[in-house]
């Protein structure tokens, strides 16, 4: 049974580089479906930031595009997620996830780790 | 981009009775792409439908997806004690990938 886990601060400063990772286990990233990243926050909800192929290819939700990059290490089986230039309104629960495609909803999530976003 | 309205925000319902969510989209969703969540306080999002009708693995009957197009609904059945939480419905496009969620429905006790 795949099991996704978030590791990172939980307080960046403004204007700074929010940088998460989500080891998984049970399952070989390399084994195909697309690994990524869900926000919710009170003011914006779930909010999808992007996705993953194991290859590299990644797709971005257009709204934070110029912000995110994410990246996936197959030797540590785990992926990670930068969202640059953060305030205040970044501040959310961050879940990694799992889905089989891009036409595919995400079977799998993390617990969710808060990150605050302070000066 | 769909945008997606859930309808009602709040819904009481007693344990044994039938819960009936509405999931509108602003456009058509495609393939009905449309997906169903539950979420209880502290926890991630867990699957429930997907393709607007399929039950994910192990969950139980008493859940039912339909619709198409642009209204979907979500049914819970005998309403259990485990059932009250809030539900999402999202829809996952895939040219390009997006995937956007509704803002959810609260479930809760009368």
């Amino acid at each position: 049974q795949v099991q996704l886990q978030e590791s990172g601060p939980g307080l960046v400063k403004t204007s700074e580089t929010l940088s998460l990772t989500c080891a998984v286990s049970g399952f070989s990233i390399s084994s195909g479906y697309y690994w990524g990243w869900t926000r919710q926050s009170p003011w914006k909800g779930l909010e999808w930031i992007g996705s993953i192929y194991h290859s590299g290819g990644a797709y971005y939700n257009p709204s934070l595009k110029s912000r995110v990059t994410m990246s996936a290490d197959t030797s540590k089986n785990q992926f990670s997620l930068k969202l640059t230039s953060v305030t205040a309104a970044d501040t959310a629960v961050f879940y990694c996830v799992r889905s089989a495609g891009s036409g595919s909803p995400f079977d799998s999530w993390g617990q969710g780790t808060l990150v605050t976003v302070s000066s | 981009e769909i945008v997606l309205t859930q309808s009602p925000g709040t819904l009481s319902l007693s344990p044994g009775e039938t819960a009936t969510l509405s999931c509108r989209a602003s456009q058509r969703v495609s393939s009905s792409y449309l997906a169903w969540y539950q979420q209880k306080p502290g926890q991630a999002p867990r699957l429930l439908i997907s393709g607007a009708s399929s039950r994910a693995t192990g969950i139980p009957d008493r859940f039912s997806g339909s619709g198409s197009g642009t209204d979907f609904t979500l049914t819970i059945s005998r309403m259990e004690p485990e059932d009250f939480a809030v539900y999402y419905c999202q829809q996952y496009g895939s040219s390009p990938p997006l995937f956007t969620f509704g803002p959810g429905t609260k479930v809760d006790i009368k």
